[in-house]
């Protein structure tokens, strides 16, 4: 059955280094998205990604964040200098056309200190 | 006002059980609903999609009043494996997006023997 990968599974950076977290959605999907879970809490939009462009963010995603398909297969979330409040776990999704089914990665667990 | 509401839980029942989990939502542009279920420390999984005319899955059955803007999902005869926190997970879409995922925070279920 097809799946979304993350690298790595688990990301420790210290206050104030860039991080990139990696995503390969499935195959035929053209639909992206990042979510993020702080620890206790629910799952949070963060931004959408179609035909090489964000459709949409949250108010989350600020100016520390970007995302990127380098590629045909990757797609990356960047964080450019880490707080300690965005230790997460950070899943990534996507979504072919027409199906409403979102499958999600098993997500990156980042820990800023 | 919260976007998607839920019992907070902990629900904690024996094996056999039956156990409704009620969800509210706030932007009636909401497309699409889902129940969701997410494992300790894992990505969302979906479990079904929510129809007005109502929908069953085995043990799982769901309902959604769009006039009440009210989402529910019936687990009858409980297992130990049903265990988990339950999302409860609206669409909503604008423009001529693909639209994103709103999280309620989820209800933890905890099924003993």
């Amino acid at each position: 059955e097809p799946e979304v990968t993350q690298t790595p599974s688990h990301q420790v950076t210290q206050m104030g280094q860039e991080v990139i977290l990696r995503c390969v959605p499935i195959s035929n999907h053209l639909y992206f998205y990042w979510y993020r879970q702080i620890l206790g809490q629910k799952v949070e939009f963060l931004v959408s990604f179609y035909n090489n462009e964000i459709s949409e963010k949250s108010e989350i995603f600020d100016d520390q964040f970007s995302v990127e398909r380098p590629d045909g297969s990757n797609f990356t979330l960047k964080i450019r200098s880490t707080k300690l409040e965005d230790s997460a776990m950070y899943f990534c999704a996507s979504i072919n056309t027409g199906n409403t089914e979102a499958f999600f990665g098993q997500g990156t667990r980042l820990t800023v200190v | 006002r919260k976007e998607v509401e839920q019992d907070p839980g902990p629900f904690n029942v024996p094996e056999g059980a039956t156990v409704a989990f009620n969800c509210t939502y706030s932007n009636s542009a909401s497309q699409s609903f889902f129940w969701y279920r997410q494992d300790c420390r894992k990505e969302p999984k979906l479990l079904m999609s929510v129809y007005s005319s109502g929908n069953e899955d085995g043990r799982f059955t769901a309902q959604l009043n769009r006039a009440s803007q009210y989402i529910s999902l019936l687990i009858r005869d409980s297992k130990l494996s049903d265990s988990a926190t339950y999302l409860c997970v609206v669409k909503v879409n604008y423009g001529g997006s693909q639209g994103n995922l709103i999280f309620g925070k989820g209800t933890k279920l905890s099924v003993k023997p």
